[in-house]
């Protein structure tokens, strides 16, 4: 079974410019995740989408991130424009059900972002 | 404000002996926990988890303990391998949570042949 893919893997970009990630889940699972992880903390959730819907964005920076899942399979995240602290690694991940909660969650290897 | 805290950002360890890696909790609300492992340029991997209603879960050589009354909870990995050098994450979930992920900052364990 093939795992989450992300693309690109790293990515250099200068203040102010405008980038996007793209993310294709595991196939067959509902619920698909971004988080933001800065070097040396955890990660952080950005956004949870059930299918095609918005389950949680409560900690999206709206004003400069958006994300959108169409179809309800694959995903892009996009940050327009980027500041230095979006220097990161952005994670997806995705699981089955669609209950979200303790069903497992599985990451891609992440885009590995620097906004210099 | 830290919900999820990983007090201890490195472990040394020598092969074959035990490596007990350290969560601590702030929100009485988490009832459920989890370990993921982390390789460098990987995304972490799910390892074990435990709900509130146990105090302990085993995986092989993986187990984690839960202690409600002191809000902590610890993975035990016995016996360590050099393969086991990585990046250790705990996540906590809430009850009703989505899937809404609350990490630790990490914790990395070396494990020394």
């Amino acid at each position: 079974e093939a795992g989450v893919a992300q693309s690109p893997r790293y990515k250099i970009i200068e203040k102010r410019q405008s980038v996007a990630f793209w993310c294709n889940p595991i196939s067959g699972h509902a619920t698909l995740y971004w988080y933001q992880q800065i070097l040396g903390q955890g990660p952080k959730l950005l956004i949870q989408f059930q299918n095609n819907g918005v389950v949680d964005d409560s900690q999206l920076p709206k004003d400069r991130f958006s994300a959108e899942r169409l179809k309800g399979v694959d995903s892009t995240l996009k940050i327009q424009p980027a500041k230095l602290e979006d220097s990161a690694v952005y994670l997806c991940a995705s699981s089955d059900s669609g209950r979200g909660g303790e069903e497992t969650q599985y990451f891609g290897p992440g885009t590995r972002l620097l906004v210099l | 404000d830290q919900q999820v805290k990983q007090n201890s950002p490195s472990l040394s360890v020598q092969e074959g002996r035990i490596s007990i890696l350290n969560c601590d909790y702030t929100n009485s609300m988490f009832d459920y926990f989890l370990w993921y492992k982390k390789y460098p340029a990987e995304g972490p991997t799910f390892l074990i988890s435990i709900s509130s209603i146990k105090d302990k879960n085993e995986d092989g050589r993986f187990t984690v303990f839960l202690n409600k009354s002191a809000k902590h909870l610890s993975l035990h990995i016995v016996p360590s391998q050099p393969g086991d050098s990585a990046v250790y994450f705990c996540a906590a979930l809430y009850g009703g949570s989505q899937g809404n992920l609350i990490f630790g900052k990490g914790t990395k364990l070396s494990v020394k042949p």
